[in-house]
């Protein structure tokens, strides 16, 4: 079992759906959680950070950290077509070498007008 | 600032032969590594660096060298390409270590091995 595990998807959507994506770990260390968008043909680029628990939103987009649970949701709201891309889930902790995000597979997003 | 950079942005090679993938930042990072993504695998680590001739291992390492002479490069070489070595690769830094600020990642290589 991955350490972090993201369900790949494609998830599809009309335009103007809330979306919801996840991502479960295992490893009870991680303290920061980050939320990383990728379109086709380019370098993943950060969307959200957050560390520890609780909730962060920045315009439309909405993350979520349940570490009792060990489960991080990031929530689009009015998704758009722009949006459609591959988002990626990283978490990392803190010290030592545990600073090295691990990442989750990623999935595939798909807005259609 | 330019950020990432990495060179060639696509490269077709024959198995057996060798080449250096090549990444440079200007924002003064320490710490840099290489992934590679393969579909339906995600991001997986090559090898990293935090800091000018300090390198370790990552998930994935056998096949690659790196170095690290100087804080802006950190070129990646596959020493006999195999066709399993067929992938895209991409270059991060990241703030200074303890902080777990962002990755900025490159564009990417997309390298072909038959």
């Amino acid at each position: 079992q991955k350490e972090v595990e993201q369900d790949p998807g494609p998830l599809s959507v009309p335009e103007g759906a809330i979306v919801s994506l996840n991502c479960t770990y295992s490893n009870s260390a991680f303290q920061y959680f980050m939320w990383y968008r990728q379109y086709s043909r380019k370098g993943p680029e950060l969307l959200m950070y957050t560390y520890s628990s609780g909730n962060k939103e920045d315009g439309r987009f909405t993350a979520q950290v349940d570490k009792s649970s060990k489960y991080i949701s990031l929530f689009i709201r009015d998704s758009q077509p722009s949006d459609s891309a591959t988002y990626l889930c990283a978490m990392s902790g803190q010290g030592g070498g545990s600073y090295i995000p691990t990442f989750g597979r990623g999935t595939s997003l798909i807005v259609h007008p | 600032n330019a950020g990432v950079t990495q060179t060639p942005k696509f490269q077709v090679l024959k198995t057996g032969q060798s080449m250096t993938l090549q990444c440079a930042q200007d924002m003064n990072h320490e710490y840099m590594s290489w992934y590679r993504q393969d579909p339906g695998m995600g991001l997986r680590l090559i090898h990293y660096s935090v800091g000018a001739g300090i390198t370790d291992q990552g998930e994935v390492p056998n096949g690659y060298n790196v170095s690290r002479s100087t804080t802006e490069d950190f070129p990646l070489r596959l020493l006999s390409a195999a066709p399993s070595q067929t992938s895209v690769y991409f270059c991060a830094s990241k703030k200074p270590l303890g902080s777990n600020y962002e990755q900025y990642f490159g564009p990417g290589t997309r390298l072909t091995v038959t």
